[in-house]
């Protein structure tokens, strides 16, 4: 089962930043946050991932709290390609739980 | 995507019938996955696979069986397809770090 807890849905403004949270209290200290999103009925896309270091890449920038126990994904100048469903996963092992996301819609 | 295909796409089969989907990776990844979508879900694991002929059940296996005799193919069975397993199917591969998602085959069981 999915070990992470998200918002069910937000909105954001394009050209504005989408910060979308995720609680993973559970996790243990070894273990990665991931995230993907979901556009329409596509595959899950892979976005970033991060242990206890703020990552960022050409999508997206990752904030993890000190303690481990949430995140932060943010799309920094979010466009309407970016509505989607995003989800934050906690692997188990090598397996990869999905819980139901946060719908993410950027408002023109 | 990820050198990662699923075959079929789409594929409407009856009550009680088999059904095999096949996922094939170009990639040599140890890790294949299967997975079911279905609205107010997400994505729900059914078996996965840790390497070949090694395989385990996810969350939701009842009614499913895989197997994986080749690296690059792994297979997900519908011994007798029931209406309840109408859903979008997604096969995702890993190399231990992150996983790649193939495009999906939506399946319906009349």
């Amino acid at each position: 089962d999915a070990k992470t807890t998200q918002p069910p849905s937000m909105d954001c403004a394009e050209g504005r930043a989408a910060n979308l949270p995720c609680n993973h209290s559970t996790i243990s200290g070894n273990e990665y946050v991931y995230w993907y999103r979901q556009i329409h009925s596509q595959g899950p896309q892979y976005i970033i991932h991060g242990l206890k270091n703020n990552e960022t890449n050409e999508m997206a920038s990752l904030i993890i709290t000190e303690d481990r126990k949430s995140s932060t994904l943010i799309l920094p100048h979010a466009t309407l390609r970016d509505t989607a469903v995003y989800y934050c996963i906690e692997p188990t092992g090598n397996q990869f739980y999905f819980g139901t996301g946060t719908s993410l819609t950027v408002i023109p | 995507d990820a050198g990662i295909t699923q075959s079929p796409r789409h594929k409407v089969t009856e009550t009680g019938t088999p059904v095999t989907l096949r996922c094939h990776q170009t990639e040599n990844h140890r890790y294949m996955y299967w997975y079911r979508q279905d609205p107010g879900h997400g994505l729900r694991l059914i078996h996965y696979s840790y390497g070949v002929k090694d395989t385990d059940k996810g969350e939701v296996s009842d009614g499913y069986s895989v197997s994986r005799s080749k690296t690059e193919d792994f297979l997900l069975t519908l011994e007798s397809a029931t209406s309840s397993q109408t859903s979008v199917y997604f096969c995702a591969i890993s190399s231990a770090a992150e996983a790649f998602f193939g495009q999906g085959t939506r399946l319906t069981v009349v």
